[in-house]
């Protein structure tokens, strides 16, 4: 079955630790992106990226860090940089970010709460 | 720039009545528009989506939505709510131009 998978699903991490979430897509997209959700705040974008070894930032980047160094895998480090990384964290893919009408793939999420 | 607004960030309906969501955008463009649901701890699925082909749109789970140009709405409407449909409903919306932008979301109770 084709789909993006993140792991872990929870995780808990220590102040001034760094952390990687894992996002993983066979859907062979060219897109990928992560999203914050906060209660009540909708979905902010982290970063994006439209193609392997490029990516860009979105709205809220400060804090956090990706790499696109295969096509399928778009990880993400939430640094100690990150003052408030407690959230819900989303994975999505898309087929092209040059493809207005298409619309994005979902992860499951990984739920991020700082201990 | 675009943006995208839900109107309620809250709804409650009984079950068995009629589902109405509401979602307005603005754009210097015409836009692409969506509509996800999200289930508690899970990731956005698509509902339906406008691609200018047709006006009034179709989705899963007896979900539909209309495109009004003069009203620069999409709202998300179904006629009878069951218990499942609970969930957050988000309306996104995409240019040519901008990334996709998503509303801050309606959470949808049915009362039994």
């Amino acid at each position: 079955d084709g789909g993006i998978t993140q792991s872990p699903k929870y995780l808990f991490r220590k102040e001034g630790q760094n952390v990687t979430l894992s996002c993983e897509q066979n859907l062979n997209h060219d897109a990928m992106y992560w999203y914050r959700q906060d209660p009540g705040q909708g979905l902010r974008l982290i970063y994006y990226s439209q193609i392997v070894n490029d990516f860009q930032k979105g709205d809220i980047a400060e804090g956090y860090s990706v790499s696109r160094e295969k096509k399928e895998s778009f990880p993400l480090t939430v640094t100690s940089a990150q003052k408030n990384p407690t959230a819900f964290y989303l994975c999505a893919s898309s087929i092209s970010d040059r493809s207005p009408s298409t619309e994005a793939f979902f992860g499951q999420g990984t739920r991020l709460t700082v201990v | 720039a675009q943006s995208v607004t839900q109107l309620g960030s809250h709804v409650s309906v009984s079950e068995g009545a009629l589902v109405l969501l509401r979602c307005n955008y603005s754009s210097s463009v015409p836009p692409y528009l969506f509509w996800y649901v999200q289930y508690p701890n899970q990731g956005l699925q698509l509902l339906l989506k406008y691609t200018s082909a047709a006006t009034l749109v179709k989705g899963i789970n007896g979900f539909e939505a209309e495109f009004k140009k003069s009203e620069t709405s999409f709202h998300l409407t179904k006629p009878s709510a069951h218990m499942s449909d609970a969930a957050e409903y988000f309306c996104a919306g995409k240019t040519s131009y901008d990334k996709v932008i998503f509303g801050p979301g309606t959470s949808l109770s049915v009362i039994p």
